[in-house]
């Protein structure tokens, strides 16, 4: 499982966007990237999954370049809501066992 | 859709008591699923694996005498922790795991918690 580094918080503002970098140098060739949200006393909400490239859902899109050593979710127009921490992991097929980071502490201000 | 649920949502015991903390999928089935452990401002901590038919895996300095896993179903596993004391007290978080045909990889899908409490 490749470890995975990301910044501990951000703030940002009510309709900006949001873009919270995960830095995985160590990725495997069969390691998806996977972002969660979690809010306080809540289980970690599944936001979206990728390999390469871009992928996007309702919610968010992530960016992967070629060489998959980083990757960036982006969140369009932040309301005061999506103040959570964000957790960027890899997953491979199979046995997916996570090891969660410290994650990043986004705060949205008015 | 990948829904999953635990029950109780919150638990409030007497130490030396025993509590167990079901988590189900709602609607697909999981092979594995997997029990959290979350204090407060902290990051998730992986307890143990549960499998479905066998023994669970538990992670270094777990005691498994102590949290009991079992997986009876594909849908349903329980977590007991047994002789409660006051520093078990914590956010217990399961999850499932969906195995995905086609794109993807396999993903775990988290149930909403357990505020265990141990007076």
């Amino acid at each position: 499982l490749a470890k995975t580094t990301q910044p501990i918080s951000m703030d940002s503002y009510e309709g900006q966007e949001v873009n919270i970098t995960c830095s995985h140098n160590n990725i495997a060739t069969n390691d998806y990237i996977t972002w969660y949200q979690q809010f306080p006393s809540q289980g970690p909400r599944f936001i979206i999954q990728g390999y390469k490239t871009k992928v996007t859902n309702e919610v968010a899109s992530l960016f992967i370049p070629a060489d998959r050593k980083s990757s960036t979710l982006s969140l369009p127009r932040v309301s005061l809501s999506d103040t959570a921490v964000y957790y960027c992991l890899s997953l491979s097929g199979g046995y997916n066992k996570l090891i969660f980071g410290a994650g990043t502490r986004l705060a949205v201000h008015p | 859709g990948a829904v999953v649920s635990q029950h109780p949502s919150w638990v409030i015991c007497k130490s030396g008591t025993s509590v167990k903390i079901e988590c189900r999928s709602l609607d697909f089935q999981a092979t594995t699923m997997f029990w959290y452990r979350q204090f407060p401002k902290q990051s998730l901590m992986l307890m143990a694996t549960s499998n479905e038919g066998s023994k669970a895996t538990y992670e270094q300095g777990v005691e498994k005498d102590k949290f009991l896993i079992n997986h009876a179903s594909l849908t349903l596993s329980t977590l007991t922790v047994t002789s409660a004391h006051p520093e078990d007290s914590s956010f217990y978080i399961c999850s499932a795991e969906k195995v995905l045909a086609g794109v993807g990889t396999d993903t775990q899908y988290f149930g909403p918690g357990t505020r265990l409490t141990v007076l």
